[in-house]
């Protein structure tokens, strides 16, 4: 088992420009979460899903961003155009967790896309 | 609102020596607490939640919802026990997990 996947694992780029953030969670797992982690901070929940529904996209920045999980499993998160205060690491993560089948608590994590923007 | 609060950025303890993480934590209801833990060049993990009232790698914690604490204990550190600790809070029905800033251990030799 390879765990929650998430690539790129690195990315640079200029601002205004775009990028995109993938994420493939443990076989199973019905949800799944983008997190920011910025540096010397904990991370902060950008938007939860549960199967394919977006429960809790409260913190997301709409504006610029946006994530969508079809058919349930694998996510993107894109950013556009991207900002400087962008630079950080974008934590996927999933687990069995959820309204309908109550909750342990334990989150399975990417490694983390970090996206540094110039 | 969740909020949870290690207010330790660094500690740093010799081998052999106890330690404690501290964490306090701000919910109205009942809150269900978790310690993660990150060692380098790992990901995130789950290092113990409160409902289990288990010892994972000796470390031990309990939930004291008096002074709204969840301070993470280990009686003898090891050198591998350096790592960044996060205290997080899942409040309720809401699923939510709120993470602390965390806390850098480094275990002396």
């Amino acid at each position: 088992e390879a765990g929650v996947v998430q690539s790129p694992r690195y990315k640079i780029i200029e601002k205004k420009q775009p990028v995109a953030f993938w994420c493939n969670p443990i076989s199973g797992h019905n949800t799944l979460y983008w997190y920011l982690q910025n540096l010397g901070q904990g991370p902060e929940l950008l938007i939860r899903y549960e199967n394919e529904e977006a429960v809790d996209d409260s913190q997301l920045p709409k504006d610029r961003f946006s994530a969508e999980r079809l058919k349930g499993v694998d996510s993107t998160l894109k950013i556009q155009p991207a900002e400087l205060g962008d630079s950080a690491v974008y934590l996927c993560a999933s687990s069995l967790y959820g309204r309908t089948g109550g909750h342990s608590g334990e989150l399975f994590f990417g490694e983390g896309s970090r996206l540094t923007v110039l | 609102a969740q909020r949870v609060t290690q207010p330790e950025k660094l500690l740093s303890v010799f081998k052999g020596a106890p330690v404690e993480l501290k964490c306090n934590y701000s919910y109205s209801g009942s809150p269900e607490l978790f310690w993660y833990v990150q060692y380098s060049r790992q990901r995130l993990q789950l290092l113990l939640r409160h409902i289990s009232r288990e010892s994972i790698k000796g470390f031990t914690a309990d939930l004291n919802k008096g002074e709204t604490s969840f301070h993470l204990k280990k009686p003898f550190a090891q050198e591998e026990d350096s790592a960044m600790y996060y205290c997080a809070l899942s409040g309720g029905s809401n699923y939510k997990l709120t993470f602390g800033k965390g806390t850098l251990l480094t275990v002396n030799p």
